[in-house]
């Protein structure tokens, strides 16, 4: 039971546009969300998260959007960069604790 | 400061084999989870240990098992290796808060061949 769903597996941008990666969960119990970035041979780095009191987080060029009515969050990255070429994950939790469960991940590859 | 350091980095290992994988933590951090990376499947939780206790738990068979040392470090053991085990396995450390309140910070992994 995927609890968090990543449905593109990749996305494809030209540099100086907007990239928006989507993610839903089912679970209504989530209150805090977060994004993470991979780069290949390399663990996860966080980047932004939100929690369900907000409907927008930005930081920089990042700007993470939750829709708690559609259980439904987005990354929107303006403007996108080659070196924003990367495995994108969302992942859900609990604010008071407990697992931090992630989506499969989309690659977002940014040409130049 | 020292990032979160795995070993060893690549593993074969044949079908009915056991494996044991090592985590050493940021230096104060008390908290190190570990998680599995396939394609399609993306991270999946294996557990969480917080001061050498198990605090959290995925939903993987029980030849999934772990353990934490009270220098907070971590080892992952895989018995009775199957196909579908090979992937990235993944731990991450932080101070042991929940994480809303807490970055956690990643290794690069140990990426584990099954043939």
């Amino acid at each position: 039971d995927q609890q968090v769903k990543q449905n593109s597996p990749s996305l494809s941008v030209q540099e100086g546009r907007i990239s928006i990666l989507n993610c839903d969960y089912t679970n209504s119990m989530f209150d805090y969300f977060l994004w993470y970035k991979k780069y290949p041979a390399e663990g996860p780095t966080f980047l932004i998260s939100i929690s369900s009191i907000k409907d927008k987080n930005e930081d920089g060029r990042f700007t993470v959007f939750l829709n708690k009515s559609a259980k439904h969050l987005s990354l929107h990255i303006v403007p996108s960069q080659p070196g924003d070429s990367a495995v994108y994950f969302c992942a859900a939790t609990r604010y008071q604790g407990g697992k931090l469960i992630f989506g499969q991940g989309t690659e977002l590859s940014v040409k130049p | 400061k020292a990032g979160v350091t795995q070993t060893p980095r690549y593993l074969i290992k044949t079908r009915g084999q056991q494996v044991t994988l090592s985590c050493s933590p940021i230096s104060g951090h008390r908290s190190v989870s570990w998680y599995q990376q396939t394609p399609g499947q993306g991270l999946q939780f294996l557990f969480e240990y917080f001061s050498e206790t198990q605090r959290n738990k995925g939903n993987f068979p029980g030849r999934f098992s772990g353990r934490q040392f009270s220098n907070s470090r971590s080892e992952m053991n895989v018995s009775t290796l199957e196909l579908g085990d090979s992937a990235l396995y993944l731990c991450a450390s932080s101070l042991g808060g929940s994480f809303s309140q807490e970055t956690q910070y990643f290794g690069p992994g140990t990426r584990l061949l099954v043939l």
